[in-house]
């Protein structure tokens, strides 16, 4: 059985770091792209990055670019979001999603599966 | 940036009814269009991939249809478990964004 387990989230003050980490079990971990996709509460569903299967390709949304960085361990399963110069706007809950392919940008690609998520919340 | 908007932003049905919700993409996205249902407190689940497969396990009742920017989930007969809100999301380029989504509730 997939299954996805987010940790590292928490209270932060604005400008301050983070990491999230995403332990992936149940499934070859390096055979899929993974994505982070965010919500804040009581909101809608913001696409936030992407790794390919290999880590070798990266994508951002523009809101994120230049301050979160995600990576992956392939030999331990597991996926990271490192966010820098946290705002309050990036105040959500950090959903780790498996996509259904390997390159992370494949057109027909699909969220096949998700983590419970974990809450980030940035204010002083 | 491709675009996805999604009507009505609510609606309320009855069980039984037949319930259908709309998403445009702002430029055409093939078939490239999934859809996704979340219950309060839980994380989303697929529903339906490339606008009209049905994910694995899910009943089929649910149904997707649409190509091109103009896409649709219709739900034919609503059960209690459907209660929820739907969000269609673009694969076609990224980013992959999401619409905003459609909370369906009781009537």
């Amino acid at each position: 059985e997939v299954h996805l387990l987010e940790s590292g989230g928490g209270l932060i003050q604005p400008g301050g770091s983070l990491r999230l980490s995403c332990a992936a079990s149940g499934f070859t971990f390096s055979y899929y792209a993974m994505t982070w996709v965010r919500q804040t509460p009581g909101k809608g569903l913001d696409w936030v990055s992407v790794i390919s299967a290999s880590g070798h390709s990266t994508y951002y949304s523009d809101s994120v670019e230049g301050r979160f960085t995600i990576s992956r361990d392939n030999s331990k399963n597991t996926l990271f979001l490192h966010m820098n110069s946290l705002r309050a706007e990036d105040t959500a809950i950090y959903y780790c999603v498996r996509d259904h392919f390997d390159s992370g940008t494949r057109s027909g690609d699909s969220f096949d599966y998700w983590g419970q998520g974990t809450l980030v919340t940035v204010s002083s | 940036d491709v675009q996805m908007t999604q009507s009505p932003s609510s609606l309320g049905a009855s069980v039984g009814d037949r319930v259908s919700i709309t998403c445009r993409a702002s430029q055409r996205i093939s078939t490239n269009l999934n859809w996704y249902q979340q219950k309060p407190g839980k994380a989303p689940k697929l529903l339906i991939y490339t606008a009209s497969t049905l994910a694995s396990g899910v009943p089929s009742r649910f149904s997707g249809s649409g190509s091109g920017t103009d896409f649709s989930l219709t739900i034919s007969s609503l059960q209690p478990e459907d209660f929820a809100t739907y969000y269609c999301q673009q694969s076609n380029y990224t980013p992959r964004r999401f619409g905003q989504g459609t909370k369906v509730d009781s009537k």
